[in-house]
């Protein structure tokens, strides 16, 4: 079975300061992760993929996520929080052998002036 | 950058009414998709299209529901006679390649059901 688990639903931090968003996810097969965000009143915006290549993967806007077998982890990261960063961040994994998609519950990512 | 796109943005409908919401999926791409988010909840998979047929479909997409490509560019999503709880945002993706691609998503449409 596949599932995604985000631990946080909320993170607050402050400008300039590190962002770190957790996901933990559960798959039969070789899965894709891929992390979203999605602004107020707006559609889901892809941020960056995993697909079986580099473990570090690079996205938009500064963020990056690292691939971890072991510990079945795919958290993503960004170095120095931006107020405009702040929205809501989606973990999701599909299976590459179908069309499964799972989506994570969400964490609202709060920045602190 | 090509986008996905859909149409209305919000949507009004007594309960009871059908109701069609649309989107354009990016040209070249060959999956589509739809989801529903509930107001604070997280994004459910409703279905996946593909060469014109439904290749996935979650517990979520009964009867009421249905999918089409009525024609190259558009790919709608019909609830039958909508009930309250039909309430919720519906976004429309689509990707080129099954599984490893990335969905692009569109802006989606929010329905008000009353």
């Amino acid at each position: 079975a596949q599932s995604v688990t985000q631990l946080d639903s909320h993170v607050s931090v402050s400008e300039g300061t590190p962002v770190l968003l957790r996901c933990n996810y559960s798959s039969s097969y070789s899965p894709s992760l891929f992390w979203y965000v999605q602004h107020p009143n707006k559609g889901l915006q892809l941020l960056l993929k995993y697909t079986s290549a580099a473990t570090l993967v690079k996205g938009i806007n500064g963020f990056e996520a690292e691939f971890k077998k072991s510990e079945t982890s795919f958290h993503l990261t960004k170095p120095s929080a931006h107020m405009s960063d702040a929205a809501e961040y989606f973990c999701v994994v599909t299976r590459n052998r179908d069309d499964k998609i799972i989506f994570g519950k969400g964490t609202r990512l709060h920045i602190l002036p | 950058e090509p986008e996905v796109t859909q149409t209305p943005s919000h949507q009004v409908t007594q309960m009871g009414q059908e109701v069609i919401l649309r989107c354009v999926p990016i040209s070249n791409h060959l999956y589509f998709y739809w989801y529903r988010q509930i107001l604070g909840q997280k994004v459910e998979f409703l279905v996946s299209f593909y060469n014109n047929e439904i290749s996935e479909k979650s517990e979520i997409f009964d009867d009421q529901f249905s999918v089409e490509r009525p024609d190259g560019s558009n790919f709608t999503l019909k609830i039958r006679s909508t009930k309250l709880e039909d309430s919720a945002m519906y976004f429309c993706a689509s990707r080129l390649q099954r599984g490893r691609g990335p969905q692009h998503f569109g802006d989606g449409t929010r329905l008000s059901i009353l």
